[in-house]
């Protein structure tokens, strides 16, 4: 297996523009995460999906945030409009949970986004 | 909602010595905790995790600790080695009900010094 993929790794954009950023879990993994990691912030959850469903939004910042799994193999987050307090690198991740409670959650490379 | 705290946030060892990591957790319900080791400009990836049922673990060099009663749990190092060096992150869930959500400390940078 590749493991977790996200595009693009890397994204510059201009403030005020949109961003979309994509995310393919691990084939056969039923929770995808998406989570936002600063240096003042650390690791924080944005919102996790369980099979496509979105379960805890909680953590997106505000409405200029959304995600959306239409199918099992795909996820984006889209901030519209961007601004600068985004730049911040964003990781999807993907884990099967076989009853037991949370499993192992394998985190994709990350995309690192800078919106000047 | 779950708060983790974790402490030191930067710790420098000797290579050989011991380091260790701690964190405390308020929700009295988390019964997952999990760490996770980040390479610089990698991906973060577990190396250990521990359910509330157990009091500790092993696996070779690295040890994780819980105390219920307390509310945390610690991560061990033994003979450090240069690849140790990363940032470590604590982590704590409740599972009732199938819920998934981590909630993260905010990393420990360990430097193994030669």
């Amino acid at each position: 297996d590749a493991g977790v993929i996200q595009s693009p790794r890397h994204e510059v954009t201009e403030m005020g523009q949109e961003v979309t950023l994509r995310c393919k879990p691990i084939s056969g993994h039923d929770y995808l995460f998406w989570y936002r990691q600063t240096m003042m912030r650390g690791l924080e959850l944005l919102i996790y999906f369980n099979n496509n469903v979105p379960i805890d939004d909680s953590g997106m910042p505000e409405d200029r945030f959304s995600a959306k799994m239409p199918n099992a193999s795909f996820s984006t987050l889209k901030i519209q409009p961007s601004e600068p307090r985004d730049s911040a690198v964003y990781f999807c991740a993907s884990s099967s949970s076989p009853g037991q409670g949370a499993s192992e959650q394998f985190f994709g490379p990350g995309t690192r986004l800078t919106v000047l | 909602g779950e708060n983790v705290e974790q402490h030191p946030s930067t710790l420098s060892v000797q290579e050989g010595d011991s380091a260790v990591i701690k964190c405390t957790y308020s929700d009295s319900a988390s019964n997952y905790f999990p760490w996770y080791k980040q390479e610089l400009g990698k991906r973060p990836q577990l190396i250990i995790d521990i359910r509330s049922n157990v009091g500790e673990k092993k696996d070779q060099r690295i040890a994780v600790t819980l105390n219920k009663t307390a509310k945390h749990f610690s991560l061990h190092i033994t003979e450090t080695q240069p690849e140790d060096s990363a940032v470590y992150f604590c982590a704590a869930s409740n599972q009732a009900g199938g819920n998934e959500k981590l909630t993260f400390g905010t990393g420990t940078r360990l430097t193994i010094i030669p």
